[in-house]
C-alpha cells in the first residue's frame, strides 16, 4: 500500500528554524517533492529529492533517506509569509503519479 | 506566461445537473492530472493523462469523467454531481517524466465546487 505521514500542525517564531518531517511507505519510489500551499491557493513547487542527501535552495533545504522512507523540509530564517501548508508528495515509478500527504500547517508568529 | 488555467473558479450547482470544469495549459506538457482537496484528506488524484487520448483512473475516479482530445486541454466532467463532490479541485500538468528527470507538476488556481 501507499502511505505518507507528516505532522498536522506546527508553530514557530519569526527568524527561527523549523524542520517538517515526512515518512512514506510506497512501492516503486521515483522521487519526493515538497510543495507549499497558502490557504485557498494552488500548491507551488519547493524541492525535489530522488537520491539520498540534502538539497539546498536558499532558505529551504530538503533531505531524503530512501532506506528509511524519510524526508524532511528545513526552513531557515522564518518569515511571516512562510505561514502555509507544506505538502510532501511521493512519485510512483512508471505512472508519474504523485501521492500526497495530508500536509503540515505551519504558523509563524512574530 | 507559462500557466495552467481552470474555469470556473467558483461554482455552486444542484444535485444531478451536469457540469464541466475546464483545464488548459500552455507549456506543451504531456502529463495532466485532476485532484480534489478536502480538509484532513489532502490532495487525492481523480484522473490523469500521460498524453493525448490516454487517460487513467487515479484514487477517487467514481462520479467523474475526463477526456484528452488535445494536448493542452483536460476537462473534468461531472455527469450527475452529488453533495459529496463538494470540494476544491486542482488541475496540474508536467512534462512527461523520464527515469532521472525531476519535472514538477504545475497547478492551476483551483475550482471551488459546491453541490447542494
Amino acid at each position: 500500500g501507499q502511505n505518507i505521514d507528516q505532522p498536522t500542525e506546527m508553530t514557530a517564531t519569526e527568524g527561527a528554524i523549523v524542520q517538517i518531517n515526512c515518512t512514506y511507505q510506497t512501492s516503486g519510489f521515483n522521487g519526493l517533492f515538497w510543495y507549499q500551499q497558502h490557504a485557498g491557493e494552488a500548491p507551488t513547487f519547493l524541492s525535489y529529492n530522488v537520491l539520498d542527501g540534502l538539497e539546498e535552495k536558499g532558505r529551504f533545504s530538503s533531505f531524503l533517506s530512501r532506506s528509511k522512507g524519510y524526508s524532511y523540509l528545513l526552513l531557515k530564517e522564518l518569515q511571516m509569509k512562510d505561514s502555509a501548508s507544506y505538502l510532501c508528495a511521493v512519485r510512483v515509478i512508471d505512472t508519474d503519479k504523485l501521492i500526497f500527504g495530508t500536509g503540515t500547517r505551519l504558523q509563524v508568529f512574530p | 506566461e507559462a500557466q495552467v488555467t481552470q474555469n470556473p473558479r467558483y461554482l455552486i450547482t444542484v444535485t444531478g445537473k451536469k457540469l464541466t470544469v475546464t483545464c488548459s495549459q500552455n507549456m506543451n506538457h504531456e502529463y495532466m492530472s485532476w485532484y480534489r482537496q478536502d480538509p484532513g484528506l489532502g490532495l487525492r488524484q481523480i484522473y490523469y493523462s500521460m498524453n493525448v487520448e490516454v487517460t487513467d483512473k487515479g484514487d477517487v475516479p467514481e462520479g467523474y469523467k475526463v477526456s484528452r482530445k488535445e494536448k493542452r486541454n483536460f476537462p473534468l466532467i461531472l455527469e450527475s454531481p452529488s453533495p459529496n463532490q463538494t470540494s476544491l479541485y486542482f488541475c496540474a500538468s508536467s512534462l512527461k517524466v523520464g527515469h532521472d528527470l525531476s519535472y514538477e507538476q504545475y497547478f492551476g488556481p483551483g475550482t471551488r465546487l459546491t453541490v447542494t
